[in-house]
C-alpha cells in the first residue's frame, strides 16, 4: 500500500537548520511529484514546495525561497526539506503529499518547532 | 491571508445538505482545476474531490463538488455525524506557481 512517511522534525532554535526527510513506499516513486504542505499549531493548511518526478523543476512559496531547499534521491525513495535560518513561524506540522491529479496520498507528519 | 476564501464555519442537522463555498481568481480556480480536502481532528488531511467534481473510489457520492468560473464548491448531502470535519479547498495558481488553499471550514453537525 502507498505509504509516505515524514521525520527529521523537532526543536531548533530561530537561525537554525534542520532536515525534513518523506520516505514513500508502495508506488513508483520516481514518477510522481512530491509537496511539503504545512500546518501551524490550529491553523490552516500552507503549502511550502513541490519538487518534479525526475527533481527537474522545484517551486517555493514565497516565505520560504531562499531558506528552504527541497530535493529528492529516487534511488533512496526520499525526498527531503533542507530549512535553514528557520523563524518562529516556521512552526508547524509537516506533511509531504504525493501528486497524482491531486495530492493523493499524505504522510502523518512530522512536528517542527522553532523557540528559543 | 489565504489566497482562496472559504467561510470559515457551516453546519447543518443529520440528513441535511449544506454547501461550502471557495472563491479565488483567474491565476487559479479561474485557470486550474479545484480539490476538496476532508481532515478530521487529530488525522492528515484526506483527498475528497479533484479536478473539480470527480470522486475517489471509497468517498460516497454524498460528496459533489463543482466550479464555475473562479468559484468553487463542495455540497455534502445526507449529513452525518462522523462529516464533522474541516474541508479545505485548493488548486494550482499559475502565478504564484504553488498550491494556493482556502482557510478551511469547520462543519458542525448539530
Amino acid at each position: 500500500q502507498v505509504q509516505l512517511v515524514e521525520s527529521g522534525g523537532g526543536v531548533v532554535q530561530p537561525g537554525r537548520s534542520l532536515r525534513l526527510s518523506c520516505t514513500v513506499s508502495g508506488f513508483t516513486f520516481s514518477s510522481y511529484a512530491i509537496h511539503w504542505v504545512r500546518q501551524a499549531p490550529g491553523k490552516g493548511l500552507e503549502w511550502v514546495a513541490v519538487i518534479w518526478y525526475d527533481g527537474s523543476n522545484k517551486y517555493y512559496r514565497d516565505s520560504v525561497k531562499g531558506r528552504f531547499t527541497i530535493s529528492r534521491d529516487n534511488s533512496k525513495n526520499t525526498v527531503y526539506l533542507q530549512m535553514n535560518s528557520l523563524r518562529a513561524e516556521d512552526t508547524a506540522l509537516y506533511y509531504c503529499a504525493r501528486d497524482y491529479k491531486t495530492l493523493d496520498y499524505w504522510g502523518q507528519g512530522t512536528l517542527v518547532t522553532v523557540s528559543s | 491571508q489565504s489566497v482562496l476564501t472559504q467561510p470559515p464555519s457551516a453546519s447543518g442537522a443529520p440528513g441535511q445538505r449544506v454547501t461550502i463555498s471557495c472563491s479565488g481568481s483567474t491565476s487559479n480556480i479561474g485557470s486550474n482545476t479545484v480539490n476538496w480536502y476532508q481532515q478530521l481532528p487529530g488525522t492528515a488531511p484526506k483527498f475528497l474531490i479533484y479536478n473539480n467534481n470527480e470522486r475517489p473510489s471509497g468517498v460516497p457520492d454524498r460528496f459533489s463538488g463543482s466550479k464555475s468560473g473562479t468559484s468553487a464548491s463542495l455540497a455534502i448531502s445526507g449529513l452525518r455525524s462522523a462529516d464533522e470535519a474541516i474541508y479545505y479547498c485548493a488548486a494550482w495558481d499559475a502565478s504564484l506557481n504553488g498550491v494556493v488553499f482556502g482557510g478551511g471550514t469547520k462543519l458542525t453537525v448539530l
